[in-house]
């Protein structure tokens, strides 16, 4: 079935440290990729998005690249801020069935 | 603008009791409604959606169900509490255009459930 595997945490980095979380993904057809946060104390928000392969979806410095050969969707951040603290979420949209399936989340602290 | 409502926002209740958190949803109308569960350690799993009034699909078997008795209204309940049911729910909306939705959730800010 259509599934999303991501990077384990927690991941824990130095302020102004190079990101990536990683995110492989298995489906049918041609899904949707999101990338969601959960900053602490907060409900759950979409920080990025992606419909098809090659698309790159972007927001707050953050980035990730539909890559449907290697069935990725690997998060990226050149320059990470204390700020950046949280939960990172990949998501995967089944268009057939209307439904969102997660990763399991990665907590990602930085340290000033 | 739309917002969506969760409650309660916390539960402590005993095993074998029963269970009712409430969803509704302003602002929009036909959206298709979610509810997940948040274990510790374990990311977000998906445990019933609709895409309509008294459409429901479940996607773990277990003791809960769901039901959607109006177009913003989602209520996920159980007759016995699980220790294993323990856990913090957050409900969901997504838009829809054409008939179908982009996959882009808006959620709620969740209801914590602790079962002794």
């Amino acid at each position: 079935g259509n599934s999303v595997t991501q990077m384990e945490g927690p991941v824990t980095l130095s302020e102004e440290a190079f990101l990536t979380i990683n995110c492989t993904y298995t489906a049918t057809g041609y899904p949707s990729l999101f990338w969601y946060v959960q900053y602490p104390g907060e409900g759950l928000q979409l920080l990025l998005k992606a419909t098809k392969a090659d698309d790159k979806g972007s927001n707050k410095g953050f980035e990730a690249t539909y890559r449907k050969e290697t069935t990725s969707f690997h998060l990226e951040k050149g320059s990470v801020q204390v700020s950046d603290s949280a939960v990172y979420f990949c998501a995967l949209f089944w268009r057939g069935a209307q439904k969102l399936v997660f990763g399991q989340g990665t907590r990602l602290t930085i340290n000033p | 603008s739309q917002t969506i409502h969760q409650w309660p926002a916390t539960l402590v209740q005993p095993v074998g009791s029963p269970l009712s958190l409430e969803c509704t949803v302003e602002g929009t109308s036909n959206p298709n409604l979610y509810w997940y569960r948040q274990a510790a350690g374990r990311g977000l799993q998906l445990l019933f959606y609709s895409v309509g009034i008294g459409q429901i699909s479940s996607e773990v078997p277990q003791n809960l169900s769901a039901s959607r008795p109006q177009d913003r209204q989602f209520i996920l309940s159980s007759k016995k509490l699980l220790l294993s049911d323990s856990g913090f729910y957050l409900c969901a909306w997504s838009v829809l255009a054409q008939g179908a939705t982009s996959g882009e959730l808006f959620f709620g800010e969740g209801s914590r459930l602790t079962v002794l």
